[in-house]
């Protein structure tokens, strides 16, 4: 498709589940960003790839957290130990460029039980 | 303190009326950029429109405008001839050099309901 898609859109688990979250960016989008939406809030930052890898991890809240662009293109949010604080959307979104404007998808909502 | 406060968690307008949507920001940056997104119930943010802080003119997206007033820290959303389709959550962002470039901090945003 044409835009930044995110699976799985829903995804529930038990606490302390490892759980895995994937972005397919836009074709040729060398920039890609993790977000985190909680219930009622804007998004917040967590990691910032430029190509294969992490330029910014600085709000990734802890080491649980955890996410990797291998190849410079899909990229995968991996969240250890879940906890019910993680319950949130989780927002992908690329650019073509560090500074260019942001192509959100549709988000993966999480929800740990 | 808040980098962005967007103070009216919910707007109720009238079709075809025009809306503004508020949103102040707080930054020390000299060159800075302001956003605004349109969150519709499906999830995914669309990007509306765009300031920098150097732009001498308001920015303008066909129906979209951007009052900017960089003295009062201050980039409200107005949406002329409001339809149906623009009820949705609205964020007002921001991106400060000194703090990555590559960051935008999001407000807590504002439900816009249109009615008929």
């Amino acid at each position: 498709g044409a835009g930044v898609s995110q699976t799985p859109s829903n995804k529930v688990t038990e606490k302390g589940k490892y759980v895995e979250l994937r972005c397919d960016p836009i074709s040729g989008h060398t920039a890609l960003y993790w977000y985190r939406q909680s219930l009622g809030q804007g998004p917040e930052f967590l990691i910032y790839f430029q190509g294969t890898g992490a330029a910014d991890d600085s709000g990734l809240p802890n080491d649980r957290f955890f996410a990797v662009r291998p190849e410079g293109s899909v990229s995968t949010l991996k969240i250890q130990r879940t906890e019910r604080g993680d319950s949130a959307v989780y927002l992908c979104a690329s650019s073509a460029g560090r500074t260019g404007e942001l192509f959100f998808g549709e988000g993966s909502r999480l929800t740990v039980l | 303190a808040q980098k962005i406060t967007q103070t009216q968690p919910g707007m109720f307008v009238q079709e075809k009326e025009a809306v503004t949507l508020d949103c102040t920001y707080d930054t020390s940056d000299q060159s800075y950029g302001l956003f605004w997104y349109k969150q519709p119930s499906s999830g995914e943010m669309i990007f509306l429109i765009y300031q920098g802080s150097y732009d001498e003119q308001n920015a303008t997206e066909g129906r979209y405008s951007l009052n900017f007033q960089k003295a009062r820290k201050s980039a409200n959303l107005v949406i002329s001839a409001s339809q149906l389709g623009d009820s949705a959550m609205y964020f007002c962002a921001m991106r400060e050099p000194s703090q990555g470039a590559q960051k935008l901090v999001f407000g807590q945003g504002t439900r816009l309901t249109i009615n008929p």
